[in-house]
């Protein structure tokens, strides 16, 4: 079943702090974030594996909340360059991943 | 490493021909994904091998789609006819059991 992102699109300005929230319906065991630029293909980011971790990659991190079924990116004090699509996406392991619809994250200068 | 690498990137082509997309994963990964990606549907899995055996092909849309890694270095994905519906951008990706996955660059499928 497909993660639920929210919020769909984001703009902020520079500097500024934004929270992406991905939540499943089934329990999750791991976690994965990916950023898409314009016509590029999806990066990853980091994977939480259990319940309670917290990953970081340069200046976004992100938490995992097994009993909720959710998990949370935090991009702090964003730059030029976190402008994309982010993904979540469950599953993994020995299973393909699915992933959300995607936030849209549109950062001014 | 060069990544995972697909070709061609670009594909036009008229109903009812027969398309092949393929891929070349990252050596020692021994999961590989086809994803499709739309707007209206997203990042769709659609098929995915571990050690080059099928494991999961519940999301290949309909018989004319066709997926094969013959060996741990190659797959295919194969849509024959090929519809105006298939247009859409075809990821491959591969990964270890427990890591992230790396995307190729995709091939952007149309079919007129």
């Amino acid at each position: 079943q497909q993660p639920v992102q929210s919020p769909q699109a984001v703009i902020l300005r520079e500097g500024e702090d934004a929270v992406i929230n991905c939540s499943s319906s089934k329990a999750l065991y791991s976690v994965h974030w990916y950023r898409q630029k314009h016509g590029e293909a999806p990066v990853f980011l980091m994977i939480l594996l259990k319940g309670g971790e917290q990953m970081r990659h340069e200046k976004i991190s992100a938490s995992f909340n097994e009993k909720k079924q959710q998990s949370s990116l935090y991009l702090t004090a964003s730059q030029l360059s976190y402008s994309g699509t982010y993904f979540c996406g469950t599953g993994g392991g020995a299973d393909g991943l699915t992933f959300g619809k995607g936030t849209h994250l549109i950062i001014q200068p | 490493d060069a990544g995972v690498i697909q070709s061609p990137r670009h594909e036009v082509t008229e109903m009812g021909q027969e398309v092949t997309l393929r891929c070349k994963p990252i050596s020692g990964h021994n999961s590989l994904f086809w994803y499709r990606q739309t707007m209206m549907r997203g990042l769709e899995l659609l098929i995915y091998f571990n050690n080059n055996v099928p494991i999961d092909d519940s999301g290949m849309p309909e018989d004319r789609f066709s997926a094969k890694m013959p060996n741990a270095s190659f797959s295919t994905l194969k849509i024959q006819p090929s519809e105006p519906r298939d247009s859409a951008v075809y990821f491959c990706a591969s990964s270890n059991l427990q890591g992230g996955y790396t995307f190729g660059s995709g091939t952007r499928l149309t079919v007129v």
